[in-house]
């Protein structure tokens, strides 16, 4: 069964320093999402992306961030300089197209600690 | 006060019994999703609702959509320790994004 893949599945990085997560959603999916789960808090919504731009964002993600879509599967999101409370889960999710039946599901997650 | 307030908090169940968590919103939904998620893991779907009045079923786990609510309930049958995790209900409203539930901690005592 088709599945989203997240890599690294651990990242452990300075603080100020720069970090990309990398997705592959599902291969017939059109929306890209990044989500955040700080640990023992809420699943938080980051970007939403689709036709190669950002479609909507959340208050969360500001200039520090950004996501792309070099190729045709991998999404990425970058943390331009991190900061300690950046430290998190970081899902990737993805969804064949909006309306019934579309369902998102999402990858294994990034496991991001900032020092 | 939170858009989508999830009910109970934690849940110790015995083996066998069955349970219910809520999910009530405080906007309308356009839908509602369930997921588990173990301890620092990903999210695993469940189920997918929509209309108002729905009712899926997964095995010995049934979601149901009350439209009139704002609310959704899932209930689990005949619990066994493979059900235990966390269990996350997550509305979509008028954005394309999901917005979540703080999580039902479910255990089940063999």
């Amino acid at each position: 069964e088709p599945e989203v893949t997240q890599t690294p599945s651990h990242q452990v990085t300075q603080m100020g320093q720069e970090v990309i997560l990398r997705c592959v959603p599902i291969s017939n999916h059109l929306y890209f999402y990044w989500y955040r789960q700080i640990l023992g808090q809420k699943v938080e919504f980051l970007v939403s992306f689709y036709n190669n731009e950002i479609s909507e964002k959340s208050e969360i993600f500001d200039d520090q961030f950004s996501v792309e879509r070099p190729d045709g599967s991998n999404f990425t999101l970058k943390i331009r300089s991190t900061k300690l409370e950046d430290s998190a889960m970081y899902f990737c999710a993805s969804r064949r197209d909006r309306g019934q039946h579309n369902e998102q599901f999402f990858g294994p997650g990034t496991r991001l600690t900032v020092l | 006060s939170q858009e989508l307030e999830q009910s109970p908090q934690s849940l110790i169940v015995q083996e066998g019994k069955n349970l219910t968590i809520n999910c009530t919103s405080s906007k309308t939904l356009y839908g509602l999703y369930w997921y588990k998620q173990k301890y620092g893991e990903g999210l695993i779907f469940l189920m997918m609702l929509q209309k108002g009045g729905e009712e899926k079923s997964h095995e010995k786990i049934t979601a149901k959509l009350d439209e009139k609510k704002q609310q959704s309930s899932l209930h689990i049958t005949a619990s066994q320790p493979s059900h235990a995790g966390i269990y996350l209900c997550g509305a979509e409203y008028a954005g394309n994004m999901l917005t979540f539930g703080g999580g039902t901690r479910l255990m089940v005592k063999p």
